[in-house]
């Protein structure tokens, strides 16, 4: 079984501190996800990466960033925290299966999440 | 026009029904599509995964995609309580790894 594990299930954090949501995944997949969920807006991408030190915005990236040094480990950084950013963080990974040539994106997998609320 | 629409509910049904979750969408190139099942304070959980148009079954669980109508169902037969939960469809294009979901139906399902 993909096991995606985030570091916090609640974290209580002040405006303008740094803040750093851990995610890491057992199963040697290419592929992390960063998204946040909000009421009435769904699940919306932050940044996703596809390789160690390799990262690509999503559709909200601002006010965020990623780290990937290792594979298994996927980092997200709100360098100054803001009120706006208080969500359920939500982390994913998925396997790219390269065989039969082509290559081929598995479905994702995700973690249970972090409550985050920046006061 | 959003990517892909899905009502939010609730939807409530005696326990034993069949409950129909749908979405459509307007994105043509959507080839992988996906069904998620998230329960309060966890996270999605991956239900059903299809390529392209037909049916696929997993126990009580049936997913439907027709992609001449961008319109893609999911049937749960007998449903039970503890399938209490949001449902999330998710679809992709060929080559990418990103998804792009729909927003959620609650789907409550009373003893």
């Amino acid at each position: 079984d993909v096991k995606v594990t985030q570091s916090s299930r609640y974290l209580v954090k002040r405006t303008g501190e740094k803040v750093f949501l851990e995610c890491v995944q057992d199963m040697d997949h290419e592929n992390m996800f960063w998204y946040r969920q909000d009421p009435g807006l769904g699940l919306r991408l932050i940044y996703f990466s596809y390789d160690v030190k390799m990262k690509e915005k999503g559709d909200i990236p601002e006010g965020y960033s990623v780290s990937r040094e290792k594979k298994e480990r996927f980092s997200l950084i709100l360098e100054s925290a803001s009120t706006n950013q208080t969500s359920m963080y939500l982390c994913a990974s998925s396997f790219f299966d390269s065989s039969g040539g082509r290559g081929h994106n598995q479905p994702q997998h995700f973690g249970d999440g972090t409550r985050l609320s920046i006061l | 026009q959003k990517e892909v629409e899905q009502d939010p509910g609730p939807l409530s049904v005696p326990e034993g029904a069949i409950v129909s979750l749908n979405c459509t969408y307007s994105n043509s190139a959507f080839q992988y599509f996906m069904w998620y099942r998230q329960y309060s304070r966890k996270g999605p959980e991956l239900l059903m995964y299809t390529y392209s148009s037909g049916n696929k079954e997993d126990g009580r669980f049936t997913a439907q995609v027709d992609k001449s109508s961008k319109y893609i169902s999911l049937f749960i037969r007998d449903s039970q309580p503890s399938d209490s939960a949001t449902y999330l469809c998710a679809m992709r294009q060929s080559g990418y790894s990103t998804l792009t979901f729909g927003k959620g139906t609650m789907l409550l399902v009373s003893p």
